[in-house]
């Protein structure tokens, strides 16, 4: 069935500096990517999307890029603040099975 | 306004016992899920709903059954309850089948 997996499981950073958080996916016909960032204690709160007809989308600090070839999406934050600090889930699904399938989380904390 | 409303946030209860968490949503949306996020944090997708038709029936015990009175609610009851139902359980919206998913609070449940 779908999977998808996570990396890295904990990132730490300064503050100011970059983050990527990396998934892969297993089912080709995966075609929607969302991310979701938690904080302690609160619901996954929606951040980025990518479809599977676009490589790239930015807002602001986070980008999200998609290479259908390889089946990996990855996260990038840049200036991080400490505000940033949660666990990140990256997810997948498709027409096919309606199913949204998560990756197991990456918790970045930045220092200050 | 609370976009998916959640009731109740937290649930005590003895091993055993039959109990149901309630969910709302106010956005119009035509699909409702429920998740499952263990201690680990590992967010699992349960159950799903379209137009009040169930879409999405995962490996989940039959103690559990989803009911959706309308499009607005879907509500989760359990049945024999276990220890190894302690767990946060998150229902989320979105307007349609693979679009942008919403979630409510969540209901953290703890068995004793």
């Amino acid at each position: 069935g779908e999977n998808v997996e996570q990396h890295p499981s904990t990132l730490s950073v300064q503050e100011g500096d970059s983050a990527v958080i990396k998934c892969t996916y297993s089912d080709s016909a995966s075609n929607y990517f969302p991310w979701y960032k938690q904080e302690l204690g609160k619901r996954p709160q929606l951040i980025i999307d990518i479809r599977s007809n676009v490589g790239e989308k930015k807002d602001q600090r986070i980008a999200v890029t998609l290479n259908k070839t390889a089946k990996h999406f990855s996260l990038h934050i840049t200036e991080t603040q400490p505000e940033d600090s949660a666990v990140y889930f990256c997810a997948a699904t498709s027409y096919n099975t309606d199913k949204l399938i998560f990756g197991t989380g990456t918790r970045l904390q930045v220092f200050p | 306004d609370t976009a998916v409303s959640q009731t109740p946030k937290y649930l005590v209860t003895q091993m055993g016992n039959d109990k149901s968490i309630k969910c709302e949503q106010n956005l119009g949306h035509d699909t409702m899920y429920w998740y499952k996020q263990d201690s680990k944090k590992f967010l699992k997708i349960m159950f799903s709903y379209n137009n009040k038709e169930l879409i999405i029936n995962e490996t989940v015990p039959n103690r559990f059954s989803p009911k959706s009175p309308d499009k607005a609610h879907l509500n989760l009851h359990i049945n024999s309850l276990e220890l190894g139902d302690s767990a946060v359980y998150f229902c989320a919206s979105s307007l349609d089948r693979n679009q942008p998913q919403h979630f409510g609070d969540g209901t953290r449940l703890s068995i004793l």
